[in-house]
């Protein structure tokens, strides 16, 4: 167990919805960050926070945003759903945005858009 | 930009053999270096990590890693595969340019025979 949790674990829905997946870092951590892993393209990253703030992005979609509140935990907001945002969306979490830090993975939200 | 490249997406060993995955990376700067391993249905969790101290690093369970920066390689080894080694394994460089993200390679199977 990481440490980091996200819910749901699973989403099933359909094209055109909006969904919001969540995630609450470990404790102590203050940098939160956003990968998508799907078969054809990999693990990707797509958007970090750090303290409430937004630090980097990277392959987000303009439908995709993100958002970390004061008590540190995120939403991730999936909105006009298309078939290729079916993937497993994980969370990841380190005590700041530094190079050595270990970047702790939860146990992702799986998203199947029919 | 930074890259990772994998070779082999499937390997298999028998148990009790050298496991050896093959890591390749491209980076401007000296490179933050990490290998994940995702077993089935779970999230990632961190084997091991190069920082720019020792290049042979030790990991948990049984794996280490040696950075090569002449080969620019970050190969992943364990002397003796377990049954219990068969899980997906994602090398990763982090761009500390950009929020310390992590790039992933395609990762790799394992299949650990009887």
């Amino acid at each position: 167990d990481s440490g980091v949790t996200q819910t749901p674990k699973h989403l099933i829905t359909a094209t055109g919805q909006r969904v919001t997946l969540r995630c609450s870092p470990r404790s102590g951590d203050l940098s939160v960050y956003w990968y998508q892993q799907s078969l054809d393209q990999g693990l990707q990253f797509l958007i970090q926070y750090y303290n409430g703030e937004e630090r980097a992005k990277g392959n987000i979609l303009e439908r995709f945003s993100a958002q970390q509140f004061p008590d540190l935990h995120s939403e991730l907001n999936l909105s006009s759903l298309e078939l290729g945002d079916s993937a497993l969306y994980f969370c990841a979490s380190s005590v700041a945005p530094g190079g050595v830090d270990t970047q702790y993975f939860g146990p992702g939200t799986r998203l199947t858009v029919l | 930009a930074q890259s990772v490249t994998q070779l082999g997406s499937h390997v298999s060993v028998s148990e009790g053999a050298l496991v050896l995955l093959r890591c390749n990376y491209s980076s401007s700067v000296p490179p933050y270096l990490f290998w994940y391993v995702q077993y089935p249905n779970q999230g990632l969790q961190l084997l091991l990590k190069y920082t720019s101290a020792a290049t042979l690093v030790k990991g948990i369970n049984g794996f280490e890693a040696e950075f090569k920066k002449s080969e620019t390689s970050f190969h992943l080894t364990k002397p003796s595969a377990h049954m219990s080694d068969a899980a997906e394994y994602f090398c990763a460089v982090s761009d500390r340019a950009a929020g310390n993200k992590l790039t992933f390679g395609g990762g790799t199977r394992v299949l650990v025979k009887p």
